[in-house]
C-alpha cells in the first residue's frame, strides 16, 4: 500500500533553515509528481510546490519563490524540501502528496504531515 | 483570500443531503479537473472525488461531484455523523501555474 512518511519539522528561528523529507513507498516513485501542501495553525490547505515524476520541471507558491526548494531522489524514493530564510508565516503542518498522474494537481495519497514552527 | 471560493459552513440534519459550492475561473475550474477533500479532525486529507466526477476505489457513492463551466460541486447524501469534517476543492491554475485550493467548508450534521 502507498505509504508517505514525513519527517525534518521542529522550531526554528525567524530566518533560519530547515530542510523536510518524505519517504514514499508502495509505488513507483518514478512514474508520479509530486506536491508539499501546507496548512496554518486553524487555517485551510495551502499548496506549496510540485515537482515533475522525471524531476524537471517545478512549480512555487509565490510566498516561498526564491526561499524554498523542492528536489527528489529516485534512488531512494524521497522528496525533499529545502527551507530557508524561514519567516513566522510558514509556520504549518507540512503535508507531501502523492499526484494521481505524473502531473494533475490531484493529490490521491498524503502523508501524516510535519509540524514546522518559526518563532524566536 | 483563496482563489477557489467555497461557503464556510454549510449544515444538515442526519440522512439529508447537502451540497458545496466551489467557484474558480477559466484558468482554473474553467479549464482543469477539479478535485475534492474530507479533513477529519486532526487528520490529514483524504482525496473523495478526482476527475471532477470520480470517486477512488473505497469512497462511498453517497458522496458525487459534477462541474459545470467554472464552477463544481460535491454533494453528501444520507448524511452521518462520521461526515463532519473540512472539505476542500482543488484544481491548478494553468496562467498562474500554481496548485489552488478553495478556502474549505465546514460540514456540521446537526
Amino acid at each position: 500500500q502507498v505509504q508517505l512518511v514525513e519527517s525534518g519539522g521542529g522550531v526554528v528561528q525567524p530566518g533560519g533553515s530547515l530542510r523536510l523529507s518524505c519517504s514514499a513507498s508502495g509505488f513507483t516513485f518514478t512514474n508520479y509528481g509530486m506536491h508539499w501542501v501546507r496548512q496554518a495553525p486553524g487555517k485551510g490547505l495551502e499548496w506549496v510546490t510540485f515537482i515533475t515524476f522525471d524531476g524537471t520541471n517545478k512549480f512555487y507558491t509565490d510566498s516561498v519563490k526564491g526561499r524554498f526548494t523542492i528536489s527528489r531522489d529516485d534512488s531512494k524514493g524521497t522528496l525533499s524540501l529545502q527551507m530557508n530564510s524561514l519567516r513566522p508565516e510558514d509556520t504549518a503542518v507540512y503535508y507531501c502528496a502523492k499526484d494521481l498522474r505524473r502531473g494533475s494537481a490531484i493529490f490521491d495519497f498524503w502523508g501524516q504531515g510535519t509540524l514546522v514552527t518559526v518563532s524566536s | 483570500q483563496s482563489v477557489l471560493t467555497q461557503p464556510p459552513s454549510v449544515s444538515a440534519a442526519p440522512g439529508q443531503k447537502v451540497t458545496i459550492s466551489c467557484y474558480g475561473s477559466n484558468s482554473n475550474i474553467g479549464n482543469n479537473y477539479v478535485s475534492w477533500y474530507q479533513q477529519l479532525p486532526g487528520t490529514a486529507p483524504k482525496l473523495l472525488i478526482s476527475d471532477n466526477d470520480k470517486r477512488p476505489s473505497g469512497i462511498p457513492d453517497r458522496f458525487s461531484g459534477s462541474k459545470y463551466g467554472t464552477s463544481a460541486t460535491l454533494g453528501i447524501t444520507g448524511l452521518q455523523t462520521g461526515d463532519e469534517a473540512d472539505y476542500y476543492c482543488g484544481t491548478w491554475d494553468s496562467s498562474l501555474n500554481v496548485g489552488v485550493f478553495g478556502g474549505g467548508t465546514r460540514l456540521t450534521v446537526l
